[in-house]
Formats: C-alpha cells, structure tokens, sequence
C-alpha cells in the first residue's frame, strides 16, 4: 500500500524567512496530493493540494512542488508570520481517491 | 450546515471496556473515514467506507470495528478498549470532484484507556 514519508519533523524559522516541507510517496498510481494545516487542540484542515498533471500550484505565499517522477512533493510557505505556526501534513491518494494516506507531520514554529 | 460531527468529544475507558464512537456528516459525502492521531506518527487510517453499505481496513484496523449505517454516518467500535488505543480519533467526510478529493474533519475524540 501507499506510504508517505515527511521531513523534517520539526522546523523553526525567524518570521519572514521561508519554510520548506518535503514529502515522499510510494505509490507510483497515487495522484493527487493534498496539504492540510492543523493549529493546536484543532482539526486538520486543506490549504493547498495538487494533481499529478500539475508541477506547482500556487496561492498567496503558499505553493506546492510535484515530481513524479521520483515521486516527491514539497510545500514552499514564504514570508513566514507567526499564525503560520501549526503541524503541517502532507498526503496522497490514488485513482480512487478513496483511500487518503497521510504523512507524520511536520511541527512548524515561526519565531517572531 | 454543521459538516462532520463526531461524539463523543472526551472520553475515559478502563481495559477491557468496549464503545463506539458516533460519526454523523450532512454534506451528502459517499466517502467517510476514521483516522487516529498520535504524538510523531501523524494521522493514520482505521478504516474508511468509500460508500453506503462498503467498508475496507485502512493502515491499522485491528483491534476496531465499523459499520456504515446509511450515507451519513459511520460508527467506529472498539470492542475491548486496550491502552495502546489511547489516541485522538477523527471522523472525516469526502467530495471528489474534478479538482481532487477535499477531506473533512471532525473536531476529534479525545480517548484514553486505562
């Protein structure tokens, strides 16, 4: 089955520097690709996601990278502000898009 | 419109104990689905119905059971509550369209097992 491995597990970052997140996947059928951000004690919930027919997405200071081929996507947050301290999760699901697997996380705290 | 609903919120168990946790969604979402979530492994997959009347094992279905009642809702039970099931289960709901597969979630259910 689909395995998505993250990195790092944590990151701390001064505001206004960039974040990167890197996530990698098994399962070459998988194609779509989504991010959910979870503040403390809350849901998780979508900010940004891609399809495989896709190689960046972008809204606002937020983007997602794919390749395909080696089977690895990234989120890229830009001019990073203290609200955008959370765990982020990236995932992945194939043709059926039934089955959602998730990453383990990455905790991100944005230094002011 | 309340989306996923999931009851209840917190919850204390002592082994061996069995109960179920209720999950209701009013979008019209065929698919449904319960993770848990625990401190460094993310959120992992119990068990996820991708439509009324089917069910299938996601990453770690042992030692839990579902039933999907009608489209909208979809209980997880766990028969003989263990410790190592202490965790935060979420309820989610999906609509797949042309733009991907949006999940939703519930607020969670704070389980602990003793």
């Amino acid at each position: 089955g689909e395995n998505v491995e993250q990195h790092p597990s944590t990151l701390s970052v001064q505001e206004g520097d960039s974040a990167v997140i890197k996530c990698t996947y098994s399962d070459s059928a998988s194609n779509y690709f989504p991010w959910y951000k979870q503040e403390l004690g809350k849901r998780p919930q979508l900010i940004i996601d891609i399809r495989s027919n896709v190689g960046e997405k972008k809204d606002q200071r937020i983007a997602v990278t794919l390749n395909k081929t080696a089977k690895h996507f990234s989120l890229h947050i830009t001019e990073t502000q203290p609200e955008d301290s959370a765990v982020y999760f990236c995932a992945a699901s194939g043709t059926s898009y039934d089955k959602v697997i998730f990453g383990p996380g990455t905790s991100l705290s944005v230094i002011p | 419109n309340a989306g996923v609903t999931q009851t209840p919120k917190f919850q204390v168990l002592k082994t061996g104990q069995s109960m179920t946790l209720q999950c209701a969604q009013d979008m019209n979402h065929n698919s449904m689905y319960w993770y848990r979530q625990d401190p460094g492994m993310g959120l992992r997959l119990i068990y996820y119905s991708a439509s009324e009347g089917t069910t299938d094992k996601g990453e770690v279905p042992n030692g839990y059971n579902v039933s999907r009642l009608n489209k909208r809702e979809f209980s997880l039970r766990l028969e003989s509550a263990a410790p190592s099931q202490t965790s935060v289960y979420f309820c989610a709901s999906n609509v797949r369209d042309r733009s991907g597969n949006t999940i939703y979630f519930g607020e969670g259910s704070w389980l602990t097992v003793v």
